[in-house]
């Protein structure tokens, strides 16, 4: 019950496409659903997160939305760059508590130019 | 602001060894974490720390791993003795506080290989 699944494990897509990243959780109690970006070499770094009470945030190009009925979320990125090619982790946590994040497996993402 | 420092980089030891990473968190921060990213999975947490005191180490096997805080600044994690199946990538993580709402700044992580 605290496992985060992603998919796809790898995705490539030209520039200016919208590469679409799904996860799916099965604890009810997690209400905090985070994003992080991962470079080669570098620690993972937080991209956009999102609760329960709303269905989609938006910060630039990088959309979540979320299905709390289907315990579902997915990642968004409009007009993806070359520069988007990175690792991309969705997690799930409480958010008010002390509780660990639990982190998918990741999605490694190519964007050609 | 200077990010989460780890120290070394890259190691390779061979089996049977002991290991030490070290961790300066950003200034400020209280909470620190250190966590396991085997390749091509996600962070898993090995324990966590209120200043100097580990607060969830249910994930660290004591029985070769083992970590300290000492004046709740730096940290430095041991493996005594590695095996095979150490190999992986050791990340530490800051935060101002221990809730998920308190965001999570990692350091490049220490890339270990045993042999």
């Amino acid at each position: 019950q605290q496992q985060v699944k992603q998919s796809p494990q790898s995705l490539i897509v030209q520039k200016g496409g919208i590469p679409i990243i799904n996860c799916a959780y099965e604890n009810t109690a997690f209400d905090y659903f985070p994003w992080y970006q991962q470079f080669p070499g570098k620690g993972p770094a937080l991209l956009i997160a999102i609760r329960p009470d709303v269905s989609e945030k938006k910060e630039g190009r990088f959309t979540i939305s979320f299905n709390k009925s289907a315990k579902q979320f997915s990642l968004h990125i409009m007009d993806s760059q070359p520069g988007d090619s990175a690792t991309y982790f969705c997690a799930a946590s409480r958010y008010s508590s002390a509780s660990k994040i639990i982190f998918g497996s990741g999605t490694r993402l190519s964007i050609r130019p | 602001e200077a990010g989460v420092v780890q120290s070394p980089r890259y190691k390779i030891i061979e089996k049977k060894q002991p290991v030490a990473f070290w961790c300066n968190p950003i200034s400020g921060h209280n909470t620190l974490y250190w966590y396991l990213q085997n390749l091509g999975q996600g962070p898993e947490l090995l324990i966590r720390y209120e200043n100097e005191e580990a607060v969830d180490d249910s994930q660290l096997p004591k029985d070769r791993f083992s970590a300290e805080r000492l004046k709740g600044v730096d940290s430095t994690l041991k493996i005594q003795p590695a095996e095979l199946g150490d190999s992986a990538v050791y990340l530490c993580a800051s935060s101002r506080g221990s809730g998920s709402y308190n965001e999570q700044f990692f350091g490049p992580g220490t890339r270990l290989t045993v042999l």
